[in-house]
């Protein structure tokens, strides 16, 4: 079986400052790990993805992530925040069978 | 491409109802999902298919839910009888490839489902 844990429902910061989304996860496999965003009353975006190439991930909007096996980590890096990254924000893991596990999300909020 | 269309945006409907929100997929993808998003349980699976054929359900709440995928191009979500804890958003999604867990899903802007 395989799960998901965002680590924080809510992350607050300052226009400008960095902003780190902590996802950890559980998998029998070797995963295939996911961040999407979800910007209110819409549907969900991908931003990211690794499927077991490169462990740094570059996504859209200047976000990336990166694949710590040995901390089952997949944690969601930017280095300034935009007022337009508010949103939601999802990590999700995916094993060999397309069943995809959606964490709980986390709620970024950017000050200005 | 117009991406993945949902319909209706909203629907209200009264408690005993039956509510059906369709789905038509992304052009050339073989794998549709339907999601349930709630406050109180976050994003939920309900079905997926491949190749138009159902391959999980286990998701599905109970019997009161059904779904279809007569083809490639249309999926339909039926609940009857509707219930008040059915309000929440249903998302379709797709996504082009087999049953390997790595290709990325498009979702549909979703269906706003109010009970009453």
């Amino acid at each position: 079986a395989q799960s998901v844990t965002q680590l924080d429902s809510h992350v607050s910061v300052s226009e400008g400052t960095p902003v780190l989304l902590r996802c950890n996860y559980s998998s029998s496999y070797s995963p295939s790990l996911f961040w999407y965003v979800q910007h209110p009353n819409k549907g969900l975006q991908l931003l990211l993805k690794y499927t077991s190439a490169a462990t740094l991930v570059k996504g859209i909007n200047g976000f990336e992530a990166e694949f710590k096996k040995s901390e089952t980590s997949f944690h969601l890096t930017k280095p300034s925040a935009h007022m337009s990254d508010a949103a939601e924000y999802f990590c999700v893991v995916s094993d060999l069978s397309n069943d995809m596990r959606f964490g709980a999300g986390t709620r970024l909020t950017v000050k200005p | 491409d117009a991406g993945v269309i949902q319909s209706p945006r909203h629907e209200v409907t009264e408690m005993g109802q039956e509510v059906t929100l369709r789905c038509k997929p992304i052009s050339g993808h073989n794998s549709l999902f339907w999601y349930r998003q709630t406050m109180m349980r976050g994003l939920e699976l309900l079905i997926y298919f491949n190749n138009n054929v159902p391959i999980d359900d286990s998701g599905m709440p109970e019997d009161r839910f059904s779904a279809k995928m007569p083809n490639a191009s249309f999926s339909t979500l039926k609940i009857q009888p509707s219930e008040p804890r059915d309000s929440a958003v249903y998302f379709c999604a797709s996504s082009f490839g087999g049953l390997a867990g790595d290709y990325e899903q498009y979702f549909g802007p979703g269906t706003r489902l109010t009970v009453t």
